[in-house]
């Protein structure tokens, strides 16, 4: 079965400090997998893409990596800021239907 | 215009009664989703129009739950006889079409509803 889990379900942290958020799929065959960020009460924005070949990508302050193999992916936030708080959520998309699969996201608090 | 647009952004309604959700895509994306999002939970897939091909109806939860694409363009998500547990806001994304370039999917502000 085709499916995209994350971890943890929420995350607390400071303000200023380093935190790194998991995704794991079962989806076959692959396309792409995409980060996006879910603001309170907005719709999700894309975050960062990555394809087979790719195994990290950076958008700011946000670090991506991919591992192909093992069907796992993170995402690195650096001294991170009250604006990150919000749901992170995973998607893959399997190539041959185009299908794509959101996870259930990870809610992450910035607190000062 | 700059992005996807949603209307209502809220809309509160009576148990039984039916209601439409409309969504204008960017112009020019082939491709529109329609999501559903309870509150605190992920999203979850409805439905999904890529140009002129079949929709993928897969994820409408009941036959209470129809939508239609006119001309390519927007799209209409109709709720019949409308339950309590249909409370959730209903996301709207569109897309250049498919293939990894193109996939990514801008999203509408949503609309939330409510049933009484």
């Amino acid at each position: 079965k085709n499916q995209v889990e994350q971890s943890p379900q929420s995350l607390i942290i400071l303000e200023g400090k380093n935190c790194t958020l998991q995704c794991n799929y079962t989806v076959s065959p692959f396309s792409n997998l995409r980060w996006y960020k879910q603001d309170t009460g907005r719709g999700p924005v894309s975050l960062t893409i990555m394809t087979f070949s790719e195994n990290t990508k950076s958008n700011g302050r946000y670090t991506a990596t991919l591992d192909a193999d093992t069907k796992q992916s993170s995402l690195h936030i650096t001294a991170s800021q009250l604006s990150d708080s919000a749901s992170y959520i995973c998607v893959v998309t399997q190539t041959s239907y185009d299908k794509v699969i959101f996870g259930p996201g990870t809610s992450l608090s910035v607190i000062p | 215009g700059a992005g996807v647009s949603q209307s209502p952004s809220n809309k509160v309604t009576e148990k039984g009664k039916d209601v439409e959700l409309r969504c204008d895509p960017i112009s020019g994306h082939t491709a529109l989703y329609w999501y559903r999002q309870s509150l605190g939970q992920g999203l979850e897939f409805l439905i999904y129009f890529q140009g002129n091909s079949a929709p993928d109806k897969s994820g409408l939860p009941s036959d209470r739950f129809s939508a239609e694409r006119t001309g390519g363009s927007v799209s209409t998500l109709t709720i019949q006889r409308t339950q309590q547990e249909d409370s959730a806001v209903y996301l709207c994304a569109s897309s250049l079409g498919v293939g990894r370039s193109y996939n990514e999917q801008f999203f509408g502000p949503g609309t939330r509803l409510t049933v009484l």
